[in-house]
């Protein structure tokens, strides 16, 4: 069985400073892991996907993750956030078991405030 | 590349009433996925099609939701008849397969009242 949990549900920083947004998954087979962002009122953007190959995924407007694999985590950061950071984002996995037809596991979402 | 389109962006209905909620998935992508999304429960799958076939309806909560997509341009969620707790944010999202993401769209923001 997979699942995600993603560990803080709200992350406060300043702005200029670093965001980890932290997340464990439980996969029995090799997983393909994503960050989405939401914004208000919109839908789920991706931010960076990983699907075994570099370790270190990068991602847009500066994010980026690393997956560690003895660790099973994918923590998302940003050196340095800005204000238009703030969000809602989700780490998601997906199975690579073609008859699960790509179904997403959602973790609950961390919400990222950043103060001036 | 246009997205996923999703109308329409907010409803707001009487319960008893019947919604329909559409999508157009990017062209190509084989498949289709309907979620839900409310503060008590996040994500969650309601049902998803491979070339408009459904493969998954295991996440529709009960008989009142019914999903259909009769070509690869288009699928409608409908709700009939409608109460207050299906009020959520309703995405509807789209699949090329393998090791792609799926695309979003904006979702819809239903209220029951």
């Amino acid at each position: 069985a997979q699942s995600v949990t993603q560990l803080d549900s709200h992350v406060s920083v300043s702005e200029g400073t670093p965001v980890l947004l932290r997340c464990n998954y439980s996969s029995s087979y090799s997983p393909s892991l994503f960050w989405y962002v939401q914004h208000p009122n919109k839908g789920l953007q991706l931010l960076l996907k990983y699907t075994s190959a570099a370790t270190l995924v990068k991602g847009i407007n500066g994010f980026e993750a690393e997956f560690k694999k003895s660790e099973t985590s994918f923590h998302l950061t940003k050196p340095s956030a800005h204000m238009s950071d703030a969000a809602e984002y989700f780490c998601v996995v997906s199975g690579l078991i073609y008859n699960q037809g790509g179904k997403l596991i959602f973790g609950q979402g961390t919400e990222l405030s950043v103060k001036p | 590349d246009a997205g996923v389109i999703q109308s329409p962006r907010h409803e707001v209905t009487e319960m008893g009433q019947e919604v329909t909620l559409r999508c157009k998935p990017i062209s190509g992508h084989d498949y289709l996925f309907w979620y839900r999304q409310t503060m008590m429960r996040g994500l969650e799958l309601l049902i998803y099609f491979n070339n408009n076939v459904p493969i998954d309806d295991s996440g529709m909560p009960e008989d009142r939701f019914s999903a259909k997509m009769p070509n690869a341009s288009f699928s409608t969620l409908k709700i009939q008849p409608s109460e207050p707790r299906d009020s959520a944010v309703y995405f509807c999202a789209s699949w090329p397969g393998r090791n792609q993401p799926q695309h979003f769209g904006d979702g819809t923001r239903l209220s029951i009242l």
